[in-house]
């Protein structure tokens, strides 16, 4: 398994603005996802975290407005960029081991926009 | 588009009851994984399947894999008010870096003490 945590666990932003948020895991992981899971709803993917290289996006997630960067392989950031209402959500680290089917998730960033 | 659908959405029961929680879809998943999630927190793992027909048990709770890999179900035994969560499962499909979960749209359980 993997233990996972997310800076910062909740924010409330302002309309226009961007939020980076962090994740750090405590062992070396093959495949780090970010989600995105709205107010009710399930899981949507936005994106696998590729080490030293540009994410994945999943369709309907670019970007210029989820920037993604994996420096190394215990860490990766997530940017929201000129927030809007609409992206008020809970944004989820997600870690999976290349070998391994099981996929372990951070606490979760809960993000306000108004 | 692969959907994995989850029923029912919302159980109310009362502490001692046994439930059922399913998941369907017309796909074939190399393996499905069932997730606890309370509030303000994120998805717990409590168990993942591979083999068609797997039945594996974690304490009070059994979980099914369908013979054609399609389905599973999770059934509680004694529900305890500790058993409250949204319960999510999730089918994964294909290899190595193109492995991606697909998520139903969960179960949201509450059980009275």
């Amino acid at each position: 398994s993997a233990v996972i945590s997310q800076k910062p666990s909740r924010d409330i932003c302002q309309r226009g603005t961007s939020l980076t948020i962090q994740c750090q895991v405590d062992s070396q992981v093959t495949m780090m996802f970010w989600y995105r899971q709205q107010p009710g709803q399930s899981l949507t993917l936005i994106a696998t975290a590729n080490q030293g290289s540009e994410a994945t996006y999943e369709s309907g997630f670019v970007i210029d407005k989820f920037p993604i960067s994996r420096p190394n392989l215990t860490f990766s950031t997530l940017t929201v960029s000129n927030m809007s209402p609409e992206d008020s959500s809970i944004y989820l680290c997600s870690v999976r081991f290349m070998s391994s089917y099981e996929q372990y998730f951070g606490p979760g960033t809960r993000l306000t926009v108004t | 588009t692969q959907l994995l659908e989850q029923s029912p959405q919302f159980l109310s029961i009362q502490e001692g009851e046994n439930l059922t929680v399913y998941c369907n879809s017309s796909s074939v998943f190399s393996s499905l994984q069932w997730y606890r999630q309370e509030p303000g927190e994120g998805p717990v793992l409590l168990v993942t399947v591979v083999t068609g027909g797997e039945v594996k048990k974690l304490k009070r709770l059994t979980f099914q894999f369908g013979d054609a890999r399609k389905d599973s179900s999770l059934h509680i035994t004694a529900a305890q008010p500790g058993d409250t969560g949204l319960y999510l499962c999730a089918g994964g499909r294909s290899g190595g870096s193109n492995y991606k979960l697909t998520f139903g749209k969960g179960t949201l359980l509450t059980v009275n003490p």
